[in-house]
């Protein structure tokens, strides 16, 4: 079955720096590769996705780029703040199912 | 706005208990799923289910059954509670048709003694 290996599982920046987070994944059947926020005590939230016809996708402070050929995807922020602090979970999804196999996790500290 | 709502935010249970955890969604979403969280470890696919009455294993459904015998609710059923299932549970539910996020509950913390 599908696996999906993020790496690292800790990750401290400074304030305004850039952080970048990165997936493998097993299956190259999956197509579709969401990355969830969980910040302290709360429920993980979709902050970006990307699907397999695409190579990159911005929105505002944050980017994910794919490449299919290489099995990998990477989460990027740039300008990092206090409030990005959290644990990052990449995932992958094949065509032929709705359920997603998830990383195992980065937790992110920006320091002030 | 809240739109997947788990019953309970905190648990406890004895050993060998049988334990329900709900999970209701109010966007009309086909498709539901139970994960675990464990440090370290991600989230894990316990059950999911595309219909109702339909239910598939996950990765790690050992221990655990689920109920969903309406399109809104989604059961998980600890069968005799051990200390090894103490976790986070989280429900998540999404649509069928195109390739869309989940959206998660807030979370239950069961602690089994």
């Amino acid at each position: 079955g599908e696996n999906v290996e993020q790496h690292p599982s800790t990750l401290s920046v400074q304030e305004g720096d850039s952080a970048v987070i990165k997936c493998t994944y097993s299956d190259s059947a999956s197509n579709y590769f969401p990355w969830y926020k969980q910040e302290l005590g709360k429920r993980p939230q979709l902050i970006i996705d990307i699907r397999s016809n695409v190579g990159e996708k911005k929105d505002q402070r944050i980017a994910v780029t794919l490449n299919k050929t290489a099995k990998h995807f990477s989460l990027h922020i740039t300008e990092t703040q206090p409030e990005d602090s959290a644990v990052y979970f990449c995932a992958a999804r094949m065509d032929s199912s709705y359920k997603l196999i998830f990383g195992s996790g980065t937790r992110l500290l920006v320091r002030p | 706005d809240v739109k997947v709502t788990q019953s309970s935010r905190y648990l406890v249970k004895r050993t060998g208990e049988k334990v329900f955890l709900e999970c209701v969604q109010d966007m009309d979403h086909e498709n539901m799923f139970w994960y675990r969280q464990d440090p370290g470890l991600g989230l894990r696919l316990i059950y999911f289910s595309y219909d109702v009455k339909m239910k598939e294993k996950g990765d790690i459904p050992e221990g655990y059954s689920v109920s969903r015998e309406k399109k809104e609710r989604f059961s998980l059923i600890l069968e005799s509670a051990s200390t090894n299932q103490t976790s986070m549970y989280l429900c998540a539910s999404t649509l069928s048709g195109g390739n869309y996020g989940y959206t998660f509950g807030s979370g239950t913390r069961l602690t089994v003694v």
